[in-house]
């Protein structure tokens, strides 16, 4: 059984298209995150919720717009996609908001292709 | 903001072979942790460290929180083939977990 989701796995779109990715972890944590990992491999975060509530958001454009149904998903909905947005992004999730004691737990991954 | 630098950037060694690869950063961390990433897959999480100085081992692999809290370094020793990927350390400072720049690792047989 898959600790943290991800789908789907690959999405391929065109420029100025919206999107959706979604994630969902069954671990029971509290504290679900995006992070963006681009083609240099590099991992940045992008967003934080604790228990459906927003505690980080780093200078990522509108465009993206993460959505908390209940501490247990957290999707990521982008508008108007650019090239640049292509990468791989990443949900994790850890037991509280200080990942403390065992870190964070990653997903698979949902490689975006934008052309 | 902050940046964490690992070096080597990528290392090819012969099965058997121990590796050392570290992290250091301009800013201190509370906490420390190492993290493995095969291809198609997340980071998965290898090693945790919460006190300056503490020495922790997992297997063949062992890691440091340096004494300044702003360094770790990961050792593994008599590497085998699936030690293949990439190993990002991570500094954590209030609710946010900082990455670095990543070690690649390619073990030939």
């Amino acid at each position: 059984d898959t600790a943290v989701s991800q789908t789907p796995k690959y999405l391929v779109t065109q420029m100025g298209n919206d999107k959706s990715i979604k994630c969902e972890q069954n671990l029971g944590h509290d504290t679900m995150y995006w992070y963006k990992q681009d083609s240099k491999k590099f991992l940045k975060i992008m967003f934080s919720y604790n228990n459906k509530e927003l505690i980080i958001n780093e200078t990522v454009p509108n465009r993206f717009s993460p959505k908390s149904p209940d501490k247990a998903h957290l999707n990521l909905h982008i508008n108007s996609l650019e090239l640049g947005d292509s990468a791989v992004y990443f949900c994790a999730s850890s037991q509280d908001w200080a990942g403390s004691n065992y870190g964070y737990t990653f997903g698979s991954g949902t490689r975006l292709t934008v052309v | 903001g902050q940046q964490l630098n690992q070096s080597p950037q990528s290392m090819f060694i012969q099965e058997g072979e121990d590796v050392s690869m570290n992290c250091t950063s301009s800013s201190i961390f509370n906490t420390w942790l190492w993290y493995k990433q095969d291809p198609g897959e997340g980071p998965v999480l290898l090693i945790a460290l919460y006190k300056a100085g503490e020495l922790t081992s997992n297997g063949r692999l062992t890691a440091q929180f340096g004494i300044t809290r702003k360094d770790s370094f990961l050792n593994i020793s008599a590497s085998i083939p699936s030690d293949v990927g990439i190993y990002f350390c991570a500094g954590r400072v209030f609710q946010k977990l900082v990455f670095g720049t990543g070690t690649r690792l390619l073990v030939s047989p």
